[in-house]
């Protein structure tokens, strides 16, 4: 089945550094999402992509959607310790109405 | 962000006892999602609902019973449960089960079987 690999699996850095995620897969996706989940909570949207290339910005936060389909990244500038969680990257499936696929996880760890 | 509420937040329950899991959600969406997430994997999706029908089941054994009876609220039944079912249950909504409708996370239900 479809899967999406997401790296690294854990992060260790120091606040004001910068933060690099990414998610690959061998298949294809028309939708990109990232998530943010706390402890004991829900995953919140950070940001969504929906065209291949698609480069957008939230505050902080910068994700691409690669220009095959098939990856995303995530950055995080002059990282804050509020930025402690665990990252998700989700897929939507082509074809299949609703199918999120979700990466692994990245747990973001910031040491004022 | 309170788009998406789920209740209870915490739940414990024996293997034979019966329990029900309540989303609702306020955004006008029309799709609604049953994720299951465990430690150290990769949230799983359980079952889609688009206008109340559903229309994914992903192999999910039959003692979870969801159901919707509109469009603004889903609920996950509980029956006779094993303890490997303990994990955090999310539900989600999108305004449509499409291929670019972005999905909106509530807080969850975190459920340990004794």
């Amino acid at each position: 089945g479809q899967q999406l690999n997401q790296s690294p699996q854990s992060m260790f850095i120091q606040e004001g550094e910068d933060v690099s995620m990414n998610c690959t897969s061998s298949s294809i996706f028309n939708t990109w999402l990232w998530y943010k989940q706390d402890p004991g909570e829900g995953p919140v949207l950070l940001i969504a992509l929906y065209k291949a290339g698609e480069l957008t910005s939230n505050g902080r936060l910068t994700a691409q959607f690669g220009i095959t389909r098939k990856d995303s990244f995530l950055n995080i500038s002059a990282s804050i310790p509020s930025d402690v969680g665990i990252y998700f990257c989700a897929g939507l499936v082509y074809n299949q109405g609703g199918k999120l696929i979700f990466g692994q996880g990245t747990e973001l760890s910031v040491k004022p | 962000e309170t788009g998406v509420t789920q209740t209870p937040r915490h739940l414990v329950m024996g293997m034979t006892n019966k329990k029900s899991l309540k989303c609702e959600q306020h955004l006008g969406h029309n799709a609604m999602y049953w994720y299951k997430q465990s430690a150290k994997k990769p949230l799983e999706l359980m079952f889609v609902y688009s206008l109340e029908e559903r229309v994914e089941n992903n192999s999910v054994p039959s003692r979870f019973s969801p159901e919707c009876p509109n469009s603004s609220h889903l609920f996950l039944h509980l029956h006779t449960l094993q303890p490997e079912d303990s994990a955090l249950y999310l539900c989600a909504s999108s305004q449509a089960a499409g291929r670019q409708e972005t999905q909106y996370f509530g807080p969850g239900t975190r459920l340990l079987v004794l």
